[in-house]
């Protein structure tokens, strides 16, 4: 079956700090992965999306970053973050083949002061 | 500009009784609808979900009712159970192989439960 990791579950980080969240997806290959970000009280909204390695598709301008050196390995990063980066979290991965169903991960809960 | 929108911020039952979370979108191109239910400090689990080419879909005590000329989707459980209580999100997607799986959430319904 296939199971989807994020490390760490909590990150507090001065502001100006750099950030690295880490996302893998084990018992699947090729899949398509997703940051998502919610802020308290809000919904999820979509920060990047990856069909392969090395893609990277951006949803919205931000301080943030995405990488996926590796086929079921996506990275969320910032060189400094800012407070407005606080926030929830999200990674999720969809099978390649047709199937509209996205799975998440548990999260990072990220408190930048 | 919000696409998928849930209006109710909120939804407080009495155990037993039903549920009802609605959902309206205005993207005519969103073809696959689906709820997720998030409790606190987890990632969203899926729940049901329905093709534009049905108007429901059920799953034990979930069902899900889409009017597309309405532009409107409901999450219905019954009965509803203290365990439910959590934040529902409903997503939506366009045709496949047109936006490489993206979805859009609404903004989420907290649903409370009481025993």
């Amino acid at each position: 079956s296939q199971t989807i990791h994020q490390w760490p579950a909590t990150l507090v980080q001065p502001v100006g700090s750099p950030l690295s969240l880490e996302c893998t997806v084990e018992g699947t290959s090729n899949p398509n992965l997703y940051w998502y970000r919610q802020a308290a009280g809000r919904g999820l909204q979509l920060l990047f999306y990856s069909v392969g390695i090395g893609q990277i598709s951006s949803e919205v301008p931000q301080n943030l970053s995405a990488s996926r050196p590796q086929d079921r390995q996506f990275i969320l990063s910032s060189k400094k973050l800012l407070l407005s980066d606080s926030g929830f979290y999200l990674c999720a991965w969809r099978p390649r083949t047709y199937q509209e169903t996205q799975y998440f991960g548990p999260g990072t809960r990220l408190l930048v002061l | 500009d919000q696409q998928v929108k849930q209006n109710s911020p909120s939804l407080s039952v009495q155990e037993g009784r039903i549920s009802i979370l609605n959902c309206d979108y205005t993207n005519s191109m969103f073809d696959y609808f689906l709820w997720y239910k998030k409790y606190p400090a987890e990632g969203p689990t899926f729940l049901i979900s329905i093709s534009s080419i049905k108007d429901k879909n059920e799953d034990g005590r979930f069902t899900v009712f889409l009017n597309k000329s309405a532009k409107h989707l409901s999450l219905h459980i019954v009965p509803s159970q203290p365990g439910d209580s959590a934040v529902y999100f409903c997503a939506a997607s366009p045709p496949q192989g047109t936006s490489y799986g993206k979805l859009t959430f609404g903004q989420g319904t907290i649903l409370t439960v009481h025993p």
